[in-house]
Parts: C-alpha cells; structure tokens; sequence
C-alpha cells in the first residue's frame, strides 16, 4: 500500500546535538512538507519542496534544514541552533498541481530533549 | 492572506450528541476545504472535502458542506461515538494562480471529547 513512513516514532536529543528525522513516501508525490505541532495548538509550517533539489523555508524554519535528493525522501535535521526542539513532527505529501487533493499524513515522529 | 478559524475549544460531549465544529474562512477566489482528524499520537487523516461551493463532503457520519456567501465549512455529525474523540483541524488549500498555490492552511484544532 502507498503512504508516507516517518521514522523514527520517538527520539531522544541531547542538549548541543544534531538528528535527522526520516520521511519517505511511495505515493509519487512531488511535493513535501514538515510541519511541528506543539501541545494544544495548531500546525506550523517549518518546510517545504514542490520538486527534487528544490525546497523553501516555511513559517518556522530556523534551526532546522532539509535536503530533497530523491522524490521518494524528504528528511528533517533540527539543529542545535533550535532551542526548543521538543515537539511532534508531521511530514506531508501531495501531488503538485492539484490543490483539491489535501495531504497524506505520516505518523509523526515525537522529539523530547533530555 | 489565507487564514482559518475554527471554534475554540476543548469540545466536550455525551455519546450519541449532536456535533457541529465552526470553520470560518479568508481566501482570494475559490479555495478547495478540508476537515482533518488527529487521533492521540498519530498524524492527520482525511475526514472529508469539498471542492466548490455548495459541495457537500461526507464521510463517517460526518458532513460539511461549502458555503461561499458565509466563508464557512463547519463540521456536523448527527451522533458522536466515544470513538470520534480526536483533534479536527479545518484547512484550505488555494487553487491555481494565487501565492500559496498547493499549500494547505489550517486553523488551530478543535479537541473533542465524548463520554459514554
């Protein structure tokens, strides 16, 4: 079945260090999105690609930095320049071009700094 | 430029009550609506959608339907079950030619709770 794999679902930072959070989709999307959720509020955009080799900074983006090499692979690294990390990250995709179809969703990665 | 409003919440209700979440809307031209559902721990599904005005999505006993002259898409369910307790996001998302073109907007989440 197609759909987006987000991996790891829980990760542990320590204070100064850098990871990377895996997303991958099998549905030949173009485009790509990392948003974080916090408790009780909403989505915010950190970033996004419509097309390989391309992407844009979101609402939210320092801190963090993406790579779009493959179609298939959108991977988030937060930072230790972000200093609030803990959160519950969302990846996305969607077909270029077709802005009545919405997004699929993964199911999230959850970040705590210890 | 683009925003969504959704009713304040947390939304508490019996079981088999009756539902309705407000979506409020600002969009240049004739954006495409969407109700995203979140369960504890998990990423968001999609409940329903609907495309132009006066569409009606469906899905699960839940109904929305598109209503241009009010800028709304507000949630209804006839009946809620202790199992449709989850986070609803509304979101628009703009069609072809405006600034934010295949980007979707979301309001900030509705948290409902149904007790037996």
């Amino acid at each position: 079945d197609g759909g987006i794999t987000q991996s790891p679902k829980y990760l542990f930072r320590k204070e100064g260090q850098n990871v990377t959070l895996s997303c991958e989709q099998n549905l030949n999307h173009d485009a790509m999105y990392w948003y974080r959720q916090d408790p009780g509020q909403g989505l915010r955009l950190i970033y996004y690609s419509q097309i390989v080799n391309d992407f844009q900074k979101g609402d939210i983006a320092e801190g963090y930095s993406v790579s779009r090499e493959k179609k298939e692979s959108f991977p988030l690294t937060v930072t230790s320049a972000q200093k609030n990390p803990t959160a519950f990250y969302l990846c996305a995709s969607s077909p270029t071009g077709a802005p009545h179809y919405g997004y699929t969703f993964g199911s999230g990665t959850r970040l705590t700094v210890v | 430029g683009n925003s969504v409003t959704q009713m304040e919440g947390p939304v508490t209700l019996s079981e088999e009550a009756f539902l309705t979440i407000n979506c409020t809307y600002t969009a240049t031209g004739y954006p495409s609506l969407f109700w995203y559902v979140q369960y504890p721990g998990e990423g968001l599904q999609l409940l329903l959608k609907a495309t132009k005005a006066d569409d009606k999505g469906s899905n699960k006993g839940f109904e929305a339907t598109y209503r241009k002259e009010t800028t709304s898409f507000h949630l209804e369910k006839g009946s809620v079950q202790v199992s449709d307790s989850a986070v609803y996001f509304c979101a628009l998302s703009e069609r072809a030619g405006g600034t934010s073109y295949g980007k979707l907007t979301f309001g900030q989440g509705t948290i409902l709770t149904v007790h037996p």
